[in-house]
């Protein structure tokens, strides 16, 4: 089992959609990243987080880390937005890539 | 400042040979860390600078591989004797410096990574 476990592990959705990323970790961490990684390998972070929420444009992040838990929202969600997105956990020297969530949104 | 950069991008190598790969961080990030990330799965940590000090290393890395970052800059990454299993897309990224916090996780920012395919 990873320590860091993403759902789902695929999503496809109707543009507009709203639409949730769920990541669960089982290890301390000190916060949270999500990446987003578009098809030729570039990766961009998105947000990184330690409590509450982040918003940025469409997207929105969240944390709960009595219940170790962070969801990545995306409104609206548009064609551009397909890609991979994936949730890490930062500890003291220590990276947990989760699995990744694969996205397709079709027009 | 243009942001991490690696190279080369691509590289093709024959089984056996060594190769070289350079990532150039943003500059004054402290922290340097390389991944590696095989088709279809998320990247895998190989590795980690604060300045030239490596502080961390996977069991990933094995004893072919070898990482260096000799002025606290730039970083290279080594692989000798490459194997057909080496093949993957090698990523770097930098973090900035978190002033009086020692080993907490800073935002990190991706080069475009080093495609590597061994023949």
């Amino acid at each position: 089992k990873n320590e860091v476990e993403q759902s789902p592990q695929n999503l496809t959705a109707q543009e507009g959609e709203f639409i949730t990323i769920n990541c669960s970790y089982s290890v301390g961490i000190s916060a949270l990243h999500w990446l987003q990684q578009h098809p030729g390998g570039g990766i961009v972070s998105l947000f990184m987080l330690s409590s509450g929420k982040k918003k940025h444009g469409r997207l929105i992040a969240t944390i709960n880390i009595q219940e170790k838990h962070s969801s990545l929202h995306i409104t609206a969600s548009h064609p551009r937005d397909s890609a991979v997105y994936i949730c890490v956990g930062g500890a003291t020297n220590k990276l947990i890539f989760g699995t990744g969530t694969l996205l397709a949104v079709q027009p | 400042d243009t942001g991490v950069s690696q190279n080369p991008r691509h590289k093709i190598t024959k089984r056996g040979q060594n190769v070289t790969f350079r990532c150039d961080p943003i500059s004054e990030h402290n922290r340097l860390y390389w991944y590696r990330q095989t088709l279809g799965q998320g990247p895998e940590f190989l590795t980690y600078f604060q300045n030239e000090a490596q502080l961390e290393k996977s069991r990933l890395l094995s004893d072919r591989f070898s990482a260096e970052r000799p002025k606290g800059s730039f970083s290279t990454l080594e692989i000798q004797r490459t194997e057909q299993g080496d093949s993957a897309m090698y990523l770097c990224a930098s973090s900035p410096r978190v002033r009086g916090v020692r080993g907490s996780y800073n935002e990190q920012f991706f080069g475009p990574g080093t495609r590597l395919t061994v023949l």
